[in-house]
């Protein structure tokens, strides 16, 4: 089966522009969060679905939105684009009623 | 609020040379301390999930053990295959949803 894919892979943005980022998660799976990581530091939570419905929102402004559609794809959007928005975006899926998180590749995100 | 303390932030072994990683953490009603394997520009790749005080799981050089307020991962004769980012997460609380709280991670080199 078919892992977590994300697209694109890598993207260049420059400050004050909005950017989509994909994610499909594992077939079967219901839940998907999604995750930044700074360089050299931990993934940090930024929002978690379930069956299109947000279900948890970490500590970070409204610039960052996103929404789960009926296939359980799920999109990232962040406008209004900052330097310090530069890092590696990643998804995870997670089937209904279990626990483990399998996570994606991730995209990696450099606003200049 | 929940945290994660894993050290050291970097351990290099000769291949063969056993060592423990560590990850101290304090949460309100733990539900499940999640161990994650990163390759470098990669996404988090699932180890173990452990869920209470003395329980332990092996997987060929790596066993994860849990206490009350720590989990140790335990790496047998290495090889330089294992060099990567080795991070910890907790999963906590009714409300957290399937939120993970990452460690800032302890990356591993072991050297043939």
């Amino acid at each position: 089966d078919a892992g977590v894919t994300q697209s694109p892979t890598h993207l260049i943005k420059t400050r004050g522009q909005h950017v989509t980022l994909r994610c499909s998660p594992i077939s079967g799976h219901k839940s998907v969060s999604w995750y930044q990581q700074v360089l050299g530091q931990g993934p940090q939570f930024i929002f978690q679905y379930y069956e299109k419905e947000e279900r948890g929102r970490g500590n970070f402004p409204d610039r960052f939105s996103a929404r789960q559609f009926p296939n359980y794809s799920s999109e990232l959007n962040v406008n209004a684009l900052l330097l310090g928005d530069s890092a590696l975006y990643l998804c995870a899926s997670r089937r209904g009623g279990g626990v483990v998180q399998y996570f994606g590749p991730g995209t990696r995100l450099t606003v200049l | 609020e929940d945290q994660v303390t894993q050290s050291p932030e970097a351990l290099r072994l000769q291949e063969g040379e056993s060592s423990s990683l560590n990850c101290s953490y304090t949460v309100s009603g733990l539900r499940g301390l999640f161990w994650y394997r990163q390759d470098p520009g990669k996404g988090p790749e699932f180890l173990f999930t452990l869920y209470s005080a003395g329980e332990e799981k092996e997987k060929e050089r790596l066993k994860a053990t849990l206490t009350k307020k720590e989990s140790f991962l335990h790496i047998t004769a290495p090889k330089p295959e294992d060099s990567a980012t080795y991070l910890c997460a907790v999963q906590a609380g009714e409300t957290s949803g399937s939120r993970l709280t990452f460690g800032e991670g302890t990356q591993l080199t072991v050297n043939p």
